[in-house]
């Protein structure tokens, strides 16, 4: 299966810890990276390979993986951190990308 | 700074062609894998198309196989997306990305500002 699943909605409280997860397959065979989309904007790369930041990722942002499951963890979460979040991995056939459906990330 | 500019969007109707441009600047474009990537309003991201560095292999989702096609000119720095026989369910914003190689492992930054394509009769 080419399929990515994400919860469609996550909210947490201010200053929490949230863990966003994205299930499929592929995620046995091939590393999850993370986006952060805010409205109007292009998404942005938060999470590659195994547990890598960009620079000027904050780092309470991290990543982890395990059997067919990826996750986005925020530790301390900020107001700016409201945003929707997608995981992207490849297919079986390891050429194709695909996306998970994304997960709304509302902080209270 | 890096980056990545989309243009060539616009209002088209209903199996009739355009073709995107992604000016890139501030990297080696000619060593970076590219990728185009929509979003149809309201809706999440789709992985539309992947070039080698060298263009020398392609691919394509399955829902554009057959009527877009990626290239690329590395002596203009320089990503292209000709879409042919446009549906209504083409329409969405389109982005070009970077195929960013660090570590051993891969993610697409950056990414353009994208451009809106409205498939309309």
């Amino acid at each position: 299966s080419s399929e990515l699943t994400q919860d469609p909605a996550v909210s947490v409280a201010l200053g929490q810890t949230v863990r966003i997860t994205c299930q499929g397959d592929s995620l046995r065979s091939y590393y999850a990276s993370w986006y952060q989309q805010k409205p109007g904007q292009a998404p942005v790369l938060v999470i590659y390979g195994k547990n890598n930041r960009p620079s000027g990722i904050p780092d309470r942002f991290s990543g982890s993986s395990s059997g067919n499951t990826a996750s986005l963890t925020i530790t301390g979460a900020q107001a700016e951190d409201e945003a929707d979040y997608y995981c992207k991995s490849r297919d079986s056939s390891g050429n194709h990308r695909v996306f998970g459906g994304g997960t709304k990330l509302t902080v209270l | 700074q890096v980056q990545l500019v989309e243009s060539g969007g616009g209002v088209v109707q209903p199996g009739r062609s355009l073709r995107l441009s992604c000016a890139a600047s501030k990297f080696t474009f000619s060593n970076s894998a590219m990728h185009w990537v929509r979003q149809a309003p309201g809706k999440g991201l789709e992985w539309v198309a992947l070039i080698w560095y060298d263009g020398s292999n392609k691919y394509y989702a399955d829902s554009v196989k057959g009527r877009f096609t990626i290239s690329r000119d590395n002596s203009k720095n320089t990503l292209y997306l000709q879409m042919n026989s446009l549906r209504a369910e083409d329409t969405a914003v389109y982005y070009c990305a970077r195929e960013y190689y660090n570590s051993g492992t891969y993610g697409f930054d950056p990414w353009g500002q994208g451009t809106l394509v409205t498939v309309s009769s």
